[in-house]
């Protein structure tokens, strides 16, 4: 069973900082990542996606991915209020046809206090 | 204009009722989903269905059915709702089943009393 893990948190961080959110994976044969915002009462909403080891920027947010050691991180520098959301993390499940869906971790919730 | 549609936004209904949910995408996408985020905010998938080929998380009761009528629909049909059945249910969609991006409706909260 594919697992993907995320620390729930609240994770405060101050206004204008970096916001470090963290996800770790149990498939090693995972090839994909994608980071999506959840506000309250919202439908998730994708903010980035990563597949190769390495960083990948968009503007400021930053996805980090080590496959080695399982891990995939979402960097957003100068942190805005309207960050604070519920950010999830998750992977595709493949069958033999394509991909089945995303396994979702449980989310961290981001507070970016003013 | 809106990519991926759902009706009804909220649903009430008692145990043991029968109920539906519409879905709609207009991106001309081939592959859509219907996920279930429960009280703890857990989203998890429940179906896949791509050009008829319906895949089941073997989680999920039979209770829940999706239907297709077709490719810019998957409905989702409820029987003998019970309690645990309240959660926002999320439809999205993909270009394809190969294809990892998604995109995700409104949302529809359920309340089984």
């Amino acid at each position: 069973q594919k697992e993907v893990e995320q620390n729930s948190g609240p994770l405060s961080v101050p206004e204008g900082a970096i916001a470090s959110l963290n996800c770790t994976y149990s498939d090693r044969g995972s090839q994909s990542f994608f980071w999506y915002r959840q506000y309250s009462g919202k439908s998730p909403e994708l903010i980035m996606f990563i597949y190769s080891n390495g960083d990948k920027e968009d503007g400021r947010f930053t996805a980090q991915l080590n496959k080695a050691s399982q891990y995939v991180s979402l960097l957003i520098r100068d942190s805005q209020p309207s960050d604070s959301a519920t950010y999830l993390c998750a992977s595709p499940t493949y069958s033999g046809g394509g991909a089945d869906g995303l396994t979702f971790g449980k989310g961290t919730h981001l507070i970016i206090q003013p | 204009d809106t990519a991926v549609s759902q009706t009804p936004k909220y649903l009430v209904t008692q145990m043991g009722n029968d109920k539906s949910i519409k879905c709609e995408q207009n991106l001309g996408h081939d592959t859509m989903y219907w996920y279930k985020q429960d009280s703890k905010k857990f989203l998890k998938i429940m179906f896949s269905y791509n050009n008829k080929e319906l895949i089941i998380n073997e989680t999920v009761p039979n209770r829940f059915s999706p239907k297709s009528p077709d490719k810019a629909h998957l409905n989702l049909h409820i029987n003998s709702l019970e309690l645990g059945d309240s959660a926002v249910y999320f439809c999205a969609s993909s270009q394809d089943a190969s294809s990892d991006t998604q995109y995700f409706g409104p949302g529809t909260r359920l309340t089984v009393l």
